[in-house]
């Protein structure tokens, strides 16, 4: 299994509160994604990153955005949480522009 | 669109039987991948087909890109009740900007009655 960590695992949080969800990879792959799942929309692209400092935007990416300031680690934020918010959020890593994407264990995150 | 269309949604097999499932589009993919995702884990790549006609075993599974790469199909021979999960397609298509990005079909839940 590629070495890909997600914290945290789960997280209740209020409308209106920022939070911090962090991707941890020990692979040294270049790409990093995040990714949100619900049901009847499948796998939905936010946001991603081709290197340090480099990212770029998905097919959702309103109300989020994202850091990487070190190859390991891929942040996501959402700034003023809302219940639209309230989703799976998986980070995916790949080495190159290949597409075999692995991913880590997903974050649950529900916004109340 | 660049939708992708999984097929079927839901499956309900005995253990030994044969399992089929597919993904077709009016889009061209250059890249087939197929993922299981088994309940609250993330999803596990099972095999990547990267030309049209390929076909890729990975012990009892069997993938095909198929050859107007439109659509791809996915075999499960002989299955044992850990093939539970839901299997998801997943193609890369080129962009009208020319770059690539990932599509993921809907995903096909299958149960496996012992």
């Amino acid at each position: 299994d590629a070495g890909i960590t997600q914290s945290p695992r789960h997280k209740v949080t209020e409308t209106g509160t920022p939070v911090t969800l962090r991707c941890h990879q020990t692979e040294n792959h270049r790409y990093m994604y995040w990714y949100r799942q619900d049901p009847g929309h499948g796998l939905r692209l936010i946001h991603y990153s081709y290197g340090v400092k480099d990212t770029d935007k998905g097919e959702v990416s309103d109300g989020y955005s994202v850091s990487r300031s070190k190859t390991e680690d891929f942040l996501l934020t959402l700034e003023s949480a809302t219940s639209s918010q309230t989703s799976v959020y998986f980070c995916a890593i790949s080495p190159a522009q290949t597409y075999e994407q692995y991913f880590g264990p997903g974050t649950r995150l529900t916004v109340t | 669109g660049q939708q992708l269309n999984q097929s079927p949604q839901s499956m309900f097999i005995q253990e030994g039987e044969d399992v089929s499932m597919n993904c077709t589009s009016s889009s061209i993919f250059n890249t087939w991948l197929w993922y299981k995702q088994e309940p609250g884990e993330g999803p596990v790549l099972l095999i990547a087909l990267y030309k049209a006609g390929e076909l890729t075993s990975n012990g009892r599974l069997t993938a095909q890109f198929g050859i107007t790469r439109k659509d791809s199909f996915l075999n499960i021979s002989a299955s044992i009740p850990s093939d539970v999960g839901i299997y998801f397609c997943a193609g890369t298509i080129t962009s009208q900007g020319g770059s690539e990005k990932l599509v993921f079909g809907k995903g096909t839940k299958l149960t496996v009655n012992p």
